[in-house]
């Protein structure tokens, strides 16, 4: 089946540092990726739309200027974390759906547990 | 809007006890309904899905029907295991591959 690749798992790093996370579709073309974020214990909730070859749909709230998004190819999209702080420390978790197939099944990656000291 | 409403947990159950996870929705247009596991310190899997009205999704002993009339998609297994320990996220998907997320309910079972 169709694999959503994540990477790292985990990270840790200090803050007012930049940390890139990558997210691969390992056996099918992805032109639309999502990034999500989750807190302990709370829903994963939608930052951003990574679309291939164009700028990423950000949700409200979300800065974009903190969390850009490069969707270069068809099978990788990056979130970077730039200068982070201790409150961005979370669960990042990306997925991609099969295209142009609608209301198809997800692949999530296996998440990055990112902490800022 | 899109929404999903998902019972709180967290549950605690011994094994081969019978489990509900009550889940309704709020959706413009026609989703689909899933529900996604999440295993300690792992991604999310899906564990079933349904597409339309009157599906039934199973997988592992789950099972979940989409009932269009009370807008629900409970999760529901006639006798959990330990290994079913884990976060339990039902979503929907109107279009776009975007998808909802419920807040999630963590099932903790008992030897």
């Amino acid at each position: 089946g169709a694999v959503v690749s994540q990477h790292p798992s985990r990270v840790i790093c200090k803050s007012g540092t930049s940390v890139k996370i990558e997210c691969r579709s390992l056996d099918f073309q992805a032109t639309t990726m999502f990034w999500y974020r989750q807190f302990p214990k709370q829903s994963l909730m939608l930052m951003a739309t990574s679309n291939e070859g164009s700028k990423a749909t950000y949700e409200q709230g979300v800065e974009k200027d903190k969390f850009l998004i490069n969707h270069a190819s068809l099978t990788l999209s990056t979130l970077t974390v730039t200068s982070a702080h201790p409150e961005d420390s979370s669960f990042y978790i990306c997925s991609a759906s099969r295209s142009p197939v609608l209301n198809t099944e997800a692949f999530f990656g296996q998440g990055t547990r990112l902490t800022v000291v | 809007g899109n929404s999903v409403t998902q019972m709180e947990g967290p549950v605690t159950l011994s094994e081969e006890a019978f489990l509900t996870i009550n889940c309704t929705y709020t959706a413009t247009g026609y989703p689909s309904l899933f529900w996604y596991v999440q295993y300690p310190g792992e991604g999310l899997q899906l564990l079933l899905k349904a597409t339309k009205a009157d599906d039934k999704g199973s997988n592992k002993g789950f099972e979940a029907t989409y009932r269009k009339e009370t807008t629900s998609f409970h999760l529901e297994k006639g006798s959990v295991q330990v290994s079913d320990s884990a976060v339990y996220f039902c979503a929907l998907s109107v279009s776009g591959n975007q998808f909802y997320f419920g807040t999630g309910t963590s099932l903790t079972v008992i030897p």
